[in-house]
């Protein structure tokens, strides 16, 4: 049972022009969301992150959209450039109370290459 | 320089041969976790720690142990690996257990069991 999808399993880019990462969950406890950026043969880096209280938030190119009620949130980065050529992953977990504190769950990646 | 350090980055190995791959931090962190990746599932959690001694199951746990004897190390254990445990293996650390404080990585082990 997978609570956090990423449905496209690749995107391609022109360099300038926005990328837009899309995740959906199903699991509504759900309130706090994080991206990470992989390059091969290193591990996620954190990347920018959302509460349930919020629906947007900005760090520089990269913004995170969520909207609870679709139970989707996107990451969207503009301009893209070819440094930006990594995995992306989506995460989730319940922060607020609850026995799964601290307990991430992932999606399964989006590979994003930006051509220049 | 603030990092989560795995060892060994790649190993082959056979069935049944126990194996340990370490993993050690240097940020003070109480939480530590291990993921496994594997393609169209992304990162699945095996085992978390919430600070020395306390450890406790992830997703996927079957066919692997962890322990938690000081802070900064928390090792994954496989008593007798199978072909199925081949994956690419993360650890994970961060400050506090329960804070938006994101997961700091390590760089990833490799494992093919043969």
């Amino acid at each position: 049972d997978q609570q956090v999808k990423q449905n496209s399993p690749s995107l391609s880019v022109q360099e300038g022009r926005i990328s837009i990462l899309n995740c959906d969950y199903t699991n509504s406890m759900f309130d706090y969301f994080l991206w990470y950026k992989k390059y091969p043969a290193e591990g996620p880096t954190f990347l920018i992150s959302i509460s349930s209280i919020k629906d947007k938030n900005e760090d520089g190119r990269f913004t995170v959209f969520l909207n609870k009620s679709a139970k989707h949130l996107s990451l969207h980065i503009v301009p893209s450039q070819p440094g930006d050529s990594a995995v992306y992953f989506c995460a989730a977990y319940i922060y607020a109370g609850g026995t799964s504190y601290g307990k991430l769950t992932f999606g399964q990646g989006t590979i994003l290459t930006v051509h220049p | 320089e603030a990092q989560v350090t795995q060892n060994p980055r790649y190993l082959i190995t056979v069935t049944g041969k126990k194996l340990t791959v370490t993993c050690s931090q240097n940020m003070n962190h109480e939480y530590m976790s291990w993921y496994r990746q594997d393609p169209g599932l992304g990162l699945r959690q095996i085992y978390y720690s919430m600070n020395v001694e306390v450890t406790d199951k992830g997703d996927v746990p079957e066919g692997y142990k962890v322990s938690r004897k000081e802070k900064r190390n928390f090792p994954l254990i496989l008593e007798s690996p199978s072909p199925n445990q081949t994956s690419l293996y993360f650890c994970a650390s961060s400050l506090l257990v329960n804070s938006n404080q994101p997961q700091h990585f390590g760089d990833g082990t490799r494992l093919s069991i043969l």
